[in-house]
């Protein structure tokens, strides 16, 4: 049964990279499309971006000048860089499988910006 | 860019009703690719519904999606204690490619 597992630093300081991975068990990254979203304290989902190992990569507009995803095959797992962060990138982070819609999901992490 | 609104946005309800959670896009969507989720507190969005109208594996038949168009909803025919949470709509193929709906947050009356 195939799991997610996300992981990162629970705490970014403003301007710094916010780095998160998300490790695929009991199957392959190299299959279907892997995608994070994210959901700030109080608010809803936003999409943030999703990649396939074919090199498909495509980024929401409102972050495309900051996100960075990238896929690991050698580790199995594909990762999200945010760059220059700010208090508005706090939010639960969540790696989930597909793209069309998303079965499977990270139990997410909450990352927050602050000094 | 297509906005997905739901409405209502609170719908209080008591265990055994009917719930009816409304989804309305800006513009077409392809039914193909409109989905629901269930959103507990401090858990992973479940997905329920894709294409509108296919259950995901393992959700009861309680849960059905319908509509078309700009058009969609998703029902509960008799509500479970375990059925209060949050429910989501969203599409694929706009431009961003990937939106959801703010949100309808079903609780118990």
């Amino acid at each position: 049964q195939v799991q997610l597992q996300d992981s990162g630093p629970g705490l970014v300081k403003p301007s710094e990279t916010l780095s998160l991975s998300c490790s695929v068990s009991g199957g392959s990254v190299t299959s279907y499309y892997w995608t994070w979203i994210r959901q700030p304290p109080g608010k809803g989902l936003e999409w943030i971006g999703y990649i396939h190992n074919s090199g498909t990569i495509n980024y929401n507009p409102s972050l495309k000048t900051r996100v960075t995803i990238s896929i690991d095959t050698s580790k199995n797992h594909f990762s999200l860089q945010l760059s220059s962060a700010t208090a508005a990138d706090t939010a639960v982070y969540y790696c989930a499988r597909g793209v069309k819609w998303f079965d499977l999901w990270g139990q997410g992490t909450l990352v927050t910006v602050s000094s | 860019e297509i906005v997905l609104t739901q409405s209502p946005g609170t719908l209080s309800l008591s265990p055994g009703e009917r719930a009816t959670l409304s989804c309305r896009a800006s513009q077409s969507v392809t039914t193909t690719y409109l989905a629901w989720y269930q959103h507990k507190p401090g858990q992973a969005p479940r997905l329920l519904i894709y294409g509108a109208s296919s259950r995901a594996t393992g959700v009861p038949d309680r849960f059905s999606g319908s509509g078309s168009g700009t058009d969609f909803t998703l029902t509960i025919s008799r509500l479970e204690p375990e059925d209060f949470a949050v429910y989501y709509c969203q599409q694929y193929g706009g431009s961003p490619p990937i939106t959801f709906g703010q949100g309808t947050r079903l609780e118990i009356k």
